[in-house]
């Protein structure tokens, strides 16, 4: 059974550019969470995808948008990067309660 | 003040150390509580859940203060394969709700 599984690896973009992030959740899982790392502290709670939609938000503006499909994979979208955008970006899928995390994908903004 | 506030760290102890990870939360209503680690570039994953009665997987042994708002994590006779960053993370919802994660203390355990 494939964990949580996130592309691409890694990216580098430049500042004004627009990112889209994917991730292909646990098998049998129906809820999909993301989280930015920025270097040196933990995970900040970007949204929550449950049945296509977004369920819940963190403090994050509008530049970040998500999607969810209909086989719970799910999109994440920045626009207008900034500098600041650098980091690693995780997804994390679940069923129930413990959340199983993917390798992320780090973004670099230049 | 952060939801979650972590000792700053890193911690650099000898294998066979016993050593304490310290964590307070603001938020009075959060109803879940874990210890995540996160190794250098990879993925948190979960380390184990923290309740109220304490419990211990092993070598690790979790307490949370609900009264102090406070959450524990000790490691006893540390080992090499330790060395990580442990993360404290709060859940204010119920079992879907957002995690929201402090920053972080590393650990290097040297032989």
């Amino acid at each position: 059974d494939a964990g949580v599984t996130q592309s691409p690896t890694h990216l580098i973009k430049t500042r004004g550019q627009q990112v889209t992030l994917r991730c292909s959740p646990k098998s049998g899982h129906d809820t999909v969470s993301w989280y930015q790392q920025a270097l040196g502290q933990g995970p900040q709670f970007i949204f929550q995808y449950y049945e296509e939609e977004e369920r819940q938000r963190g403090n994050f503006p509008d530049r970040f948008s998500g999607h969810q499909f209909p086989n719970y994979s799910s999109e994440l979208n920045v626009n207008a990067l900034l500098l600041g955008d650098s980091a690693l970006y995780l997804c994390a899928s679940s069923l129930e309660i413990e959340q199983f995390f993917g390798p992320g994908t780090r973004l670099t903004v230049l | 003040r952060k939801e979650v506030e972590q000792d700053p760290g890193p911690f650099n102890v000898p294998e066979g150390a016993t050593v304490a990870f310290n964590c307070t939360y603001s938020n009075s209503a959060s109803q879940s509580f874990f210890w995540y680690r996160q190794d250098c570039r990879k993925e948190p994953k979960l380390l184990m859940s923290v309740y109220s009665s304490g419990n211990e997987d092993g070598r690790f042994t979790a307490q949370l203060n609900r009264a102090s708002q406070y959450i524990s994590l000790l490691i006893r006779d540390s080992k090499l394969s330790d060395s990580a960053t442990y993360l404290c993370v709060v859940r204010n919802g119920g079992s879907q709700g957002n995690l929201i994660f402090g920053k972080g203390t590393k650990l290097s355990v040297k032989p």
